[in-house]
């Protein structure tokens, strides 16, 4: 059974690019859920999937959106990137029948400059 | 809004000792789940336990148990027999109970924990 992996580990972008970001969820696993962490702060709920749709979503404008694919891997997208986006963006899979419990399996999460 | 606060930015303990930490959440919900997580260095949040609102009992898992009070919405942590392993960001995290929808969790902003050797 492999773990939730996270592509990539680190990456810079300049303020205005767009930037995607990769997930493998755990084997089995067919949700999927982001989250923002700032330096010095716990993570935030940016959505989640389930069978390929958007069923959940914090409070985080437009231009962050996503996808699910069948394999259950996903995709979190950042169009005209801000300096406030820099973080650390932890994907993490379940069961929906276990999302409640919170049962989350995390990646370990990318690393996103912005300068 | 549902809001989760951690008091205790850095908390340090011996080895083998035993160290509480702090969290309180305010919600208007009555169903609910609290959970406190752990990342280590590596980044990767871990799941240490969890509590459903509506069980009086503290939830318990090995050397990890809760000191959950509805009433005055807190929910502490107790580390027994501290372990080097467990030094890392400690979160405290409540998800509010939605059947078929899906609201995230809401985290605290931590509390680094620090095991002295």
């Amino acid at each position: 059974e492999t773990g939730v992996t996270q592509s990539p580990t680190h990456l810079i972008k300049t303020r205005g690019q767009q930037v995607t970001l990769r997930c493998s969820s755990q084997s089995g696993h067919n949700t999927v859920s982001w989250y923002q962490q700032a330096l010095g702060q716990g993570p935030q709920f940016i959505f989640q999937y389930y069978r390929e749709e958007e069923n959940g979503r914090g409070n985080f404008p437009p231009r962050f959106s996503g996808l699910q694919f069948p394999n259950y891997s996903s995709e979190l997208n950042v169009n005209a990137l801000e300096l406030d986006d820099s973080a650390l963006y932890l994907c993490a899979s379940s069961l929906l029948i276990n999302t409640n419990t919170g049962e989350l399996f995390f990646g370990e999460g990318s690393r996103l400059t912005v300068l | 809004a549902q809001t989760v606060t951690q008091s205790q930015p850095e908390m340090s303990v011996q080895e083998a000792e035993t160290v509480t930490l702090s969290c309180t959440y305010d919600t208007s919900e009555s169903d609910y789940y609290l959970f406190w997580y752990k990342q280590p260095p590596s980044r990767q949040m871990i799941l240490v336990i969890r509590q459903e609102a509506y069980k009086q009992q503290n939830a318990t898992e090995n050397r990890f148990s809760v000191n959950f009070q509805k009433a005055a919405k807190s929910f502490s942590l107790k580390i027994s027999d501290s372990q080097l392993g467990d030094a890392a960001m400690y979160f405290c995290a409540y998800r509010r109970y939605s059947g078929g929808g899906a609201d995230g969790l809401t985290f605290g902003k931590g509390t680094h924990l620090i095991i002295q050797p």
